[in-house]
């Protein structure tokens, strides 16, 4: 079956601090990869996709590229900011029977400290 | 735009009572969602929709029900509350191909 893997965490950095949070996934076919943010008390937003190998997908300074030869969507900032703080989720979507499936890696709490 | 609206955001019932909750979107989604969230276990989904008067069981299913008799609302019910349903949960409705929406939760407490 398909599957997400990414550290829990905390991941904790200082304010402009570099930021990769991993994520390495399996999956049968041609999946759709998608990075979601959920800050405290609020439910899940989208913060970026690539849906095919090599894309990069990009949104509010965070990039993830799309690596097929290594299973990867490595989720990177260059600086980060304390409202950059939430629970990042790693996400695979892919189709089956009909309708859209998504697998949710358990998701990485960063903490940015100023 | 509301996107996905939830209600209620808090509850607390007792062990046994029932309750509905209510999700509504208004951005004529096909594909609807319920999931519960719990620490250390992620996202976990109950059941979904793939569309009016359909539904499906997801990896957790038991002890919920569901209905979707409009295009825009997906009702998750508790028929007789426990414990173990203690958790928040989210719902979530997609178009085909693209992201989902969140609703911003129902925080609920069995007792």
């Amino acid at each position: 079956g398909n599957s997400v893997t990414q550290m829990e965490g905390p991941v904790t950095l200082s304010e402009e601090a570099f930021l990769t949070i991993n994520c390495t996934y399996t999956a049968t076919g041609y999946p759709s990869l998608f990075w979601y943010v959920q800050y405290p008390g609020e439910g899940l937003q989208l913060l970026l996709k690539a849906t095919k190998a090599d894309d990069k997908g990009s949104n509010k300074g965070f990039e993830a590229t799309y690596r097929k030869e290594t299973t990867s969507f490595h989720l990177e900032k260059g600086s980060v900011q304390v409202s950059d703080s939430a629970v990042y989720f790693c996400a695979l979507h892919t189709y089956s029977g009909g309708y859209q499936k998504v697998t949710f890696g358990i998701g990485t709490k960063l903490q940015v400290i100023p | 735009n509301a996107g996905v609206t939830q209600t209620p955001k808090f509850r607390v019932l007792k062990t046994g009572q029932s309750m509905t909750l209510l999700c509504a979107q208004d951005m004529n989604h096909e594909y609807m969602y319920w999931y519960r969230q719990d620490p250390g276990m992620g996202l976990r989904l109950i059941h979904y929709s793939v569309g009016e008067g359909t539904t499906a069981k997801g990896e957790v299913p038991d002890g919920y029900n569901v209905s979707r008799l409009k295009k825009q609302n997906f009702l998750l019910g508790l028929e007789s509350a426990a414990p173990s349903q203690t958790s928040v949960y989210f719902c979530a409705s997609s178009y085909s191909g693209d992201g989902y929406t969140f609703g911003s939760g129902t925080r609920l407490t069995v007792v």
